[in-house]
């Protein structure tokens, strides 16, 4: 099966400017996961939907930060504006369900200038 | 709350040795554990996951972990690493197997 698709893989913004991450994942997987890794750190999850609504956000900076899942399919995270701290690796991950191990895309290195 | 500590930031082993990777969580009732392999510029690959049953888990790539609770661990294990095993590797925990807390990992190198 096809895994987990990721665009795009690499984007550098100057601090304040908007950006869109974009992931396709596995066909069937109703669960949809989007985590932050920065450097020398872990994933950290910002937000989980089950088909096309939100299951938890708790730890999304929602000043900043928004995401969508509109035909419970594809995603894509948005931030706007950009700081310096959101420089990291942006990691899309699907499962069948919410109690269903993960399988991860490449996820997106994102620089900010 | 959940946490997960990885005391080892980075290990380097030669190849063909054994290795072991620690990991030591913190968690209220019997977790869900999981370990996972990152190679440079890709998505993280689960490697094995524990639920219950028997506490030796056996994974790919020749991997396996041991889960004690009385010492809150989950450590990995393989007894001969090979030069392609080098990679980032991360404990998770969590309520379920789609809800986990990750360690901050532990980078291995492999020496020839």
């Amino acid at each position: 099966e096809a895994g987990v698709a990721q665009s795009p893989r690499y984007k550098i913004i100057e601090k304040r400017q908007s950006v869109a991450f974009w992931c396709n994942p596995i066909s069937g997987h109703a669960t949809l996961y989007w985590y932050q890794q920065i450097l020398g750190q872990g994933p950290k999850l910002l937000i989980q939907f089950q088909n096309n609504g939100v299951v938890d956000d708790s730890q999304l900076p929602k000043d900043r930060f928004s995401a969508e899942r509109l035909k419970g399919v594809d995603s894509t995270l948005k931030i706007q504006p950009a700081k310096l701290e959101d420089s990291a690796v942006y990691l899309c991950a699907s499962s069948r369900g919410p109690d269903q191990p993960q399988h991860f895309g490449d996820g997106t290195r994102l620089s900010i200038l | 709350a959940q946490s997960v500590t990885q005391p080892d930031i980075h290990i380097t082993v030669s190849e063909g040795a054994s290795l072991e990777l620690r990991c030591n969580y913190s968690y209220g009732a019997t977790p869900y554990l999981f370990w996972y392999v990152q190679s440079p510029g890709q998505g993280l690959q689960l490697l094995l996951k524990y639920f219950s049953g028997d506490t030796l888990v056996q994974g790919i790539k020749g991997f396996e972990a041991e889960f004690k609770r009385s010492q809150s661990s989950f450590n990995l294990r393989k007894p001969s690493v090979h030069w392609s095993d080098a990679a980032e590797y991360f404990c998770a925990v969590g309520i379920n197997a789609g809800k986990s807390t990750f360690g901050d990992g532990t980078t291995l190198t492999v020496k020839p």
